[in-house]
């Protein structure tokens, strides 16, 4: 099946370490997303990548990292540096930049301990 | 002023009632909108997109833009308590969607 996996669905990091949340799809598209969702917020985007080797900031980068290798997989990297990390994470993909369709995955929840 | 706006809610319907979800946006240049669906502790799914104004219906749902008030709407006819979730409108910004904070609806039997 064609789709968006995310890994793991629940996280938990110690205040201080990094922790790197996996993307993986396989509807050979271009462009990928992050986003963070937290309770009465909606939706914030966090990067994007619309070709691999190629990522660009979104709304709220500071204290993330990303890597586009391969097309297929899109992990981001929560760093210390990022002050309030307990969220629900969503990646996303689209055929193209023009996203006029993204898909989702399940999400992972991460919590810090 | 957010670019895309909503109402949180909870709505909270009985079942069969017409369901009216709602979202402005500021910047008149957008000419997709989408509509999303997303149950609980589960990842968005698109339910539909429309381009420019007008209405876009799907089974027992209609999504209408207007340009002129910079409003968009989501109709659902005869609400199922399977429709209960938090509905997000989205609208396409050169290569990124941005969100509105997504309407918590219940229905109940």
């Amino acid at each position: 099946d064609g789709g968006i996996t995310q890994s793991p669905k629940y996280l938990f990091r110690k205040e201080g370490q990094n922790v790197t949340l996996s993307c993986e799809q396989n509807l050979n598209h271009d462009a990928m997303y992050w986003y963070r969702q937290d309770p009465g917020q909606g939706l914030r985007l966090i990067y994007y990548s619309q070709i691999v080797n190629d990522f660009q900031k979104g709304d709220i980068a500071e204290g993330y990292s990303v890597s586009r290798e391969k097309k297929e997989s899109f992990p981001l990297t929560v760093t210390s540096a990022q002050k309030n990390p307990t969220a629900f994470y969503l990646c996303a993909s689209s055929i193209d930049r023009l996203n006029t369709e993204a898909f989702f995955g399940q999400g992972t929840r991460l919590t810090v301990v | 002023q957010k670019e895309v706006e909503q109402d949180p809610g909870p709505l909270s319907v009985p079942e069969g009632a017409i369901v009216s979800l709602n979202c402005t946006y500021s910047n008149s240049a957008f000419q997709y909108f989408m509509w999303y669906r997303q149950y609980s502790r589960k990842g968005p799914e698109l339910l539909m997109y429309t381009y420019s104004s007008g209405n876009k219906e799907d089974g027992r749902f209609t999504a209408q833009v207007d340009k002129s008030s910079k409003y968009i709407s989501l109709f659902i006819r005869d609400s199922q308590p399977s429709d209960s979730a938090t509905y997000l409108c989205a609208r396409y910004n050169t290569d990124k969607l941005i969100f509105g904070t997504g309407t918590r609806l219940q229905v109940f039997p």
